[in-house]
């Protein structure tokens, strides 16, 4: 079965904290995102990588970095949190045929 | 990606099949219909996927029309546990768009 883990389930921050999130994915596969989901918006993509170190900009990259050191691994970066912020956080990892998810970090930015 | 229109709730009896359609009529000739569902604060799980065929895994069935404007993912003995949210989805490329989908209630 394929696997991706997501560091934390539930994060509160602080205004103007720097946040990490954390995934990672056992496949070997070499496409991976980032989304935030939050109600009557459904999901939307903030960066996807389709390779170690190469990412691309989704719908709403703004106030988001990411980093993807090793092809396992790829972590969602916010610079300094709002609260606008607050969302559910869900990355995926892409095989040849699908996405499968993350379960998810609810982050709660105070 | 075609747009997809899905009822935004239905009942079901536990033990019954639930149907649950899904309408995307501007599909082109090569996307992919996904199913998802989101149990409540969980990540999406991956149901089943189809081009033009038919097609059944361990969890539930998918019956796509001949036109491919609709299709209808069947679980054939709904559980509790299939109380959800199911999104349906039309898309070649890599991003996958989630709609407001379906919540399925199943009822004792």
């Amino acid at each position: 079965d394929v696997k991706v883990t997501q560091s934390s389930r539930y994060l509160v921050k602080r205004t103007g904290e720097k946040v990490f999130l954390e995934c990672v994915q056992d496949m070997d596969h070499e496409n991976m995102f980032w989304y935030r989901q939050d109600p009557g918006l459904g999901l939307r993509l903030i960066y996807f990588s389709y390779d170690v170190k190469m990412k691309e900009k989704g719908d709403i990259p703004e106030g988001y970095s990411v980093s993807r050191e090793k092809k396992e691994r790829f972590s969602l970066i916010l610079e300094s949190a709002s609260t606008n912020q607050t969302s559910m956080y869900l990355c995926a990892s892409r095989s040849r045929e699908t996405q499968y998810f993350g379960p998810g970090t609810r982050l709660l930015v105070l | 990606d075609a747009k997809t229109t899905q009822p935004p709730s239905m009942d079901c009896a536990e033990g019954r099949a639930a149907n649950l359609p899904c309408n995307h009529s501007t599909i082109s000739g090569n996307e992919y219909v996904y199913w998802y569902r989101q149990i409540h604060s969980q990540g999406p799980q991956y149901i089943i996927h189809g081009l033009k065929n038919n097609e059944t895994n361990e969890m539930a069935s998918l019956i796509i029309t001949e036109d491919r404007k609709s299709s209808t993912l069947i679980l054939p003995h709904a559980t509790l546990r299939d109380t959800a949210v199911y999104y349906c989805i039309a898309i070649t490329g890599n991003q996958f768009y989630f709609g407001t989908g379906t919540s399925l209630t199943v009822i004792p």
